[in-house]
C-alpha cells in the first residue's frame, strides 16, 4: 500500500460529459502529480501541484484542469470528454518532510468514455 | 521532446536470464534516477534508484549501472523469474524541483 488513495477506481461515462477524479496524497507529502496512461502507453505527465500551488504543467489538455486543496488532496477535472480520453489516470505524491525523492503512486482511476 | 529515452519497448527472456533495460538522458541537471515496476492494473512502484555520485547500485537481484559521462543508465535483473514479468519505467528528476520525467516503459515477459 503506497498510502496514496484515488477515487473512483472505475468510471464509465459518455462523450461530452464531465468527471472529477480525486486523490489523497500520502500523509506528509506536499506534492501531487497527475499522470495519464493510455493502453500500452507510457506515463504522460499532466500536472504537478506543490502545497496548493501549481508547480509544473505537462501535456494537459485545455479541457482538463486540476487543483490542490488546503488539506493537500487534489482533484483532476476532465470535461467535454472524448473517446480518446479513455485511460488510466494516476495520482502520485512526494516531496514530504523527508523528501527522499521517491514518488508514491495510487492504484489509478480507470476512465472509460463510451 | 522526450527527456528520457528508454529501450527496448518489450523484452522476452527465459527464466534465469538477465534482461537489461537501457535509458538515456540529456539534461545534466538530473540528480536522481529511479526505476519503477508496474504490474497490470496497479500503479507503478519504486524498485530501485541511484544518484549520479555512484556507478552501480544493487538491491537483491536488481542492479542499476550508471554511466555519467555517457548520460546512460540501465537496469539488470539477475536470475529473472516469471514473477518479474511487468512493465518497467526508468525516470530522471531534479530533486529540488521535484519534476519527474519517465521513459516510455519496457514490457518484460519472463518465460518459465
Amino acid at each position: 500500500d503506497s498510502g496514496v488513495t484515488q477515487t473512483p477506481k472505475h468510471l464509465i461515462t459518455a462523450t461530452g460529459q464531465r468527471v472529477t477524479l480525486r486523490c489523497s496524497p500520502r500523509s506528509g507529502d506536499l506534492s501531487v502529480y497527475w499522470y495519464q496512461q493510455s493502453l500500452d502507453q507510457g506515463l504522460q505527465f499532466l500536472i504537478q501541484y506543490y502545497n496548493g500551488e501549481e508547480r509544473a504543467k505537462g501535456n494537459i489538455l485545455e479541457r482538463f484542469s486540476a487543483q490542490q486543496f488546503p488539506d493537500l488532496h487534489s482533484e483532476l477535472n476532465l470535461s467535454s470528454l472524448e473517446l480518446g480520453d479513455s485511460a488510466l489516470y494516476f495520482c502520485a505524491s512526494g516531496g514530504g518532510r523527508l523528501n527522499t525523492g521517491e514518488l508514491f503512486f495510487g492504484e489509478g482511476s480507470r476512465l472509460t468514455v463510451l | 521532446q522526450q527527456q528520457v529515452k528508454q529501450s527496448p519497448q518489450s523484452l522476452i527472456v527465459q527464466k534465469g536470464g538477465i534482461p537489461i533495460i537501457n535509458c538515456a538522458y540529456e539534461n545534466t541537471a538530473f540528480d536522481y534516477f529511479p526505476w519503477y515496476q508496474q504490474f497490470p492494473g496497479k500503479g507503478p512502484a519504486l524498485l530501485i534508484a541511484i544518484r549520479p555520485d555512484v556507478s552501480e547500485k544493487k538491491e537483491g537481484r536488481f542492479t542499476i549501472s550508471f554511466n555519467k559521462s555517457a548520460k546512460q543508465f540501465s537496469l539488470h535483473i539477475m536470475d529473472s523469474q516469471p514473477g518479474d514479468s511487468a512493465t518497467y519505467f526508468c525516470a530522471a528528476s531534479i530533486q529540488t524541483g521535484n519534476q519527474f520525467y519517465f521513459g516510455t516503459g519496457t514490457s518484460l515477459t519472463v518465460i518459465p
